[in-house]
């Protein structure tokens, strides 16, 4: 099946850093896809839509500014944590759909932010 | 979407068939019901899905009641590895609902030896 990777598996920083992370489609292009979070044990929560070309649709409650996301080519979304605190510290999961259209979502390994 | 209730935790013997079931009272009629799996850590995977009619493949079976009211993913031979949170979701499928999914809070299934 088609594989969805993210760089890095995880990060450490300092409050009020920035961090980004990499969602990559390895075999086929996405023109969407997907960021969630997830904090520890609870389930995942999506953060925001990337559109590659446009800008993302973010969900309620997400804020924006902070949460930077860039869908810059058809293999590749970015979201940027900015001035991060301890608060943003989770499971951040990117997801792109089955390019064979069978309504179905590749998701990638996921990256863990922790803020000190 | 509609609402999905499942239990949040089950064991499951090492080698036996894990049945998890998924209430989806509200489903409507273009509403198909999804089923992926979170192991520990890692993102989650596609396991199947279905509109109406029981469905098969290497990882699983799912059984759809004929009202759609409700459904069971079966494990026919759970391992170890099979331990994960098994989440059941319904949404509008055929590409018309931008492919996002609403994650409940799932089951968490434990496999032991």
């Amino acid at each position: 099946g088609a594989v969805v990777s993210q760089h890095p598996s995880w990060v450490i920083c300092k409050s009020g850093t920035s961090v980004k992370i990499e969602c990559r489609s390895l075999d086929f292009q996405a023109t969407t896809m997907f960021w969630y979070r997830q904090f520890p044990k609870q389930s995942l929560m999506l953060m925001a839509t990337s559109n590659e070309g446009s800008k993302a649709t973010y969900e309620q409650g997400v804020e924006k500014d902070k949460f930077l996301i860039n869908h810059a080519s058809l293999t590749l979304s970015t979201l940027t944590v900015t001035s991060a605190h301890p608060e943003d510290s989770s499971f951040y999961i990117c997801s792109a759909p089955d390019p064979r259209g069978t309504d179905t979502q590749y998701f990638g390994p996921g990256t863990r932010l922790t803020v000190l | 979407d509609a609402k999905t209730t499942q239990p949040p935790s089950m064991d499951c013997a090492e080698g036996r068939a894990a049945n998890l079931p998924c209430n989806h009272s509200t489903i409507s009629g273009n509403e198909y019901v999804y089923w992926y799996r979170q192991i520990h850590s890692q993102g989650p995977q596609y396991i199947i899905h279905g509109l109406k009619n029981n469905e098969t493949n290497e990882m699983a079976s799912l059984i759809i009641t004929e009202d759609r009211k409700s459904s069971t993913l079966i494990l026919p031979h759970a391992t170890l590895r099979d331990t994960a949170v098994y989440y059941c979701i319904v949404r509008v499928g055929g590409g018309n609902a931008g492919n996002m999914l609403t994650f409940g809070g799932g089951t968490r299934l434990m496999v032991k030896p």
